[in-house]
């Protein structure tokens, strides 16, 4: 079964550092890999997803993601944070089941971006 | 409207009450999903629906009871809850091909049980 870990529920950078958010997968297959923000009192918006194209893979909002397959991770980053970046960040991964997608999703971390 | 919509975005409800949520998708996928968000918990899956059948119940109590009358259209009924049963509801929708493709979320309902 598929699984997916979040290193850190929380994490916190000062406004225009460079922002790290890690996630590590379990997949016995070739996955598709995700991930997805939160802002509060809100759903969840896709940043940015893997699909087997380029290992690196921009997202909206200057985030960006490496697929590194010998590390099993995921590792979501942006150069320089800003304060609207305070949200929920969500790493999934997906599998095909017969007839739906199943995505499994990581735990969360929560980013707070110091001024 | 686009994307996913849900009504209401919040509700308040007693135990003794019947509500139903309502999410509705204006991308033309052909599945649907019930989540439930609890604090500091993972998302739960609750409900698949592909092809307007049900493929998936993982686990739900019976007091939660979702519909699909068409492919646009998901509704999740609501009786007898728990106060425990307080949450964020998301629905999500897809479309379900060879590959497993991006879920596209609705802003979803906050659910208080008193």
């Amino acid at each position: 079964a598929q699984s997916v870990t979040q290193l850190g529920s929380h994490v916190s950078v000062s406004e225009g550092a460079l922002v790290l958010l890690r996630c590590n997968y379990s997949s016995s297959v070739p996955p598709y890999l995700f991930w997805y923000v939160q802002y509060p009192n809100q759903g969840l918006q896709l940043l940015l997803k893997y699909t087997s194209a380029a290992t690196l893979v921009k997202g909206i909002n200057g985030f960006e993601a490496e697929f590194k397959k010998s590390e099993t991770s995921f590792h979501l980053t942006k150069p320089s944070a800003h304060m609207s970046d305070a949200a929920e960040y969500f790493c999934a991964v997906s599998e095909k089941e017969t007839s739906y997608d199943k995505v499994i999703f990581g735990p969360g971390t929560s980013l707070s971006v110091i001024p | 409207e686009t994307g996913v919509t849900q009504t209401p975005r919040h509700l308040v409800m007693g135990m003794t009450n019947k509500k139903s949520l309502k999410c509705e998708q204006h991308l033309g996928h052909n599945a649907m999903y019930w989540y439930k968000q609890s604090a500091k918990k993972p998302l739960e899956l609750m409900f698949v629906y592909s092809l307007e059948e049900r493929v998936e119940n993982n686990s739900v109590p019976s007091r939660f009871s979702p519909e699909c009358p068409n492919s646009s259209h998901l509704f999740l009924h609501l009786h007898t809850l728990q106060p425990e049963d307080s949450a964020l509801y998301l629905c999500a929708s897809s479309q379900v091909g060879p590959r497993a493709d991006t879920q596209y979320f609705g802003p979803g309902t906050r659910l208080t049980v008193l």
